[in-house]
Parts: C-alpha cells; structure tokens; sequence
C-alpha cells in the first residue's frame, strides 16, 4: 500500500505570508495527487488535481506543483480565509490515502 | 446546485452492523464514481471505498475490506454503504463523495456534510 506523508503537521504563519507544504508518498505516485483544504465542522473542498490543475474557483494564490514521490502546496500571500487544515491525497491507485493534514493556524 | 445528503449514522454496539445512504442530486448520477471517506472524531481523513459509475467494480481500504460492502441504485440517484461487524475504532463521521470528472476514479470534487456512526456499547 501507498503510505503518505505531509511536513510540518502544524504551520504557524501570518497574513501576506508565503508558505509551504510538502506531502511525500512511500512510492511514485506520478501526479496522481489532490490537495483539499477543510475547515472546522465542514466537508474538505478540492484545491488542486493532477499535482498542479486548480480547481475551477479557487484562488490563484494556491498553487501545487511535484511528481513522482514528493509534492507541494503553496500559497503565495495567505489571506484570513486560508487558516484551515491541509491533506493531501494520492489516487494512482484504486485506493485514495490521504495524509496525515497540516494545520495551518494564525500566528 | 450538486447536493450529497448522507443518512443512516446513528449509535451501534460493537459487532453490529449499519447501512448509510447518500441520496444526490443536480448532476447525472449514473455518469460519476462515488466514494466514501470517514474521519474519527479530532482525527484525519480516511478514504473507505468507492464504485464506479456502473457499479461494476468497488475498491476497499484495508481497514474496511470484507466487512463493508458499497453499493448504488442509479434508479434512485442513491450510494449505500453496508457496515457489518463493526468495530469501536469505525467511529467516525462518514461522508460521501462525487467524483470530479464523469466516467473517472479521483479526486472528490463534491462532498456531503456526513452522517456519524458511533460504535459503542
């Protein structure tokens, strides 16, 4: 099976910050990888697919890029609207592990 | 408007066992794959299961396989999920979820709000 990392497990920043987050799968997973954002007590949203096509609607402050094995989420000027947890997901499989989440909290 | 509305979750011993239903609508039902995906409470993101558009094939994770079972009704633009031989550790609000793209596998482009399921005695 695919295990999969995401680095750090919590980020601390401030608004207008750039930053970043790294999410490693245990074997390459091509660019078969989508990042979702989730807020406290509601649904993930989609972000980004295929490790760097933005979804339809999300700011272009987001962006993924990476393949094979490591990846990334960046988000160019953090607004109030960003502070929220991270996952990432692989699907080159017929199974969609998700990582273990980034929290992004306010510094 | 795509609207997911799952029912079905509710308090079960261990050992028991549960079917939840996802009814949708505003999009072609019989066209996309559909998922599961579960979080246990303060936890993480699990992706449980999914079937694809016809319903002629369904993937498991390993924590779930041989014990739930994924199912759809076209008919009745609905996905199911049987939950037998439940386990403390099922715990978890269990979403369902549509696929981004038509005749696809991945990623989850709509979401439900979830249905918990609480396994305890």
């Amino acid at each position: 099976d695919i295990q999969m990392t995401q680095s750090p497990s919590t980020l601390s920043a401030s608004v207008g910050d750039r930053v970043t987050i790294t999410c490693r799968a245990s074997q390459s997973i091509r660019n078969w990888l989508a990042w979702y954002q989730q807020k406290p007590g509601k649904a993930p949203k989609l972000l980004i697919y295929e490790a760097s096509s933005l979804e339809s609607g999300v700011p272009s402050r987001f962006s993924g890029s990476g393949s094979g094995t490591e990846f990334t989420l960046t988000i160019s000027s953090l607004q109030p609207d960003d502070f929220a947890t991270y996952y990432c997901q692989q699907y080159s499989t017929y199974s969609g592990t998700f990582g273990p989440g980034t929290k992004l909290e306010i510094k | 408007e795509v609207q997911l509305v799952e029912s079905g979750g509710v308090l079960v011993p261990p050992g028991g066992s549960l079917r939840l239903s996802c009814a949708a609508s505003g999009f072609t039902f019989d066209d996309y794959t559909m998922h599961w995906v579960r979080q246990a409470p303060g936890k993480g993101l699990e992706w449980v299961s999914l079937i694809t558009w016809d319903g002629g094939s369904t993937y498991y994770a390993d924590s779930v396989w041989g014990r739930f079972s994924i199912s759809r009704d076209n008919s009745k633009d609905s996905l199911y999920l049987q939950m037998n031989s439940l386990r403390t550790d099922d715990t978890a609000l269990y979403y369902c979820g549509k696929d981004r793209e038509a005749f696809g596998e991945f990623p989850l482009e709509y979401w439900g709000q979830g249905t918990l399921v609480t396994v305890s005695s």
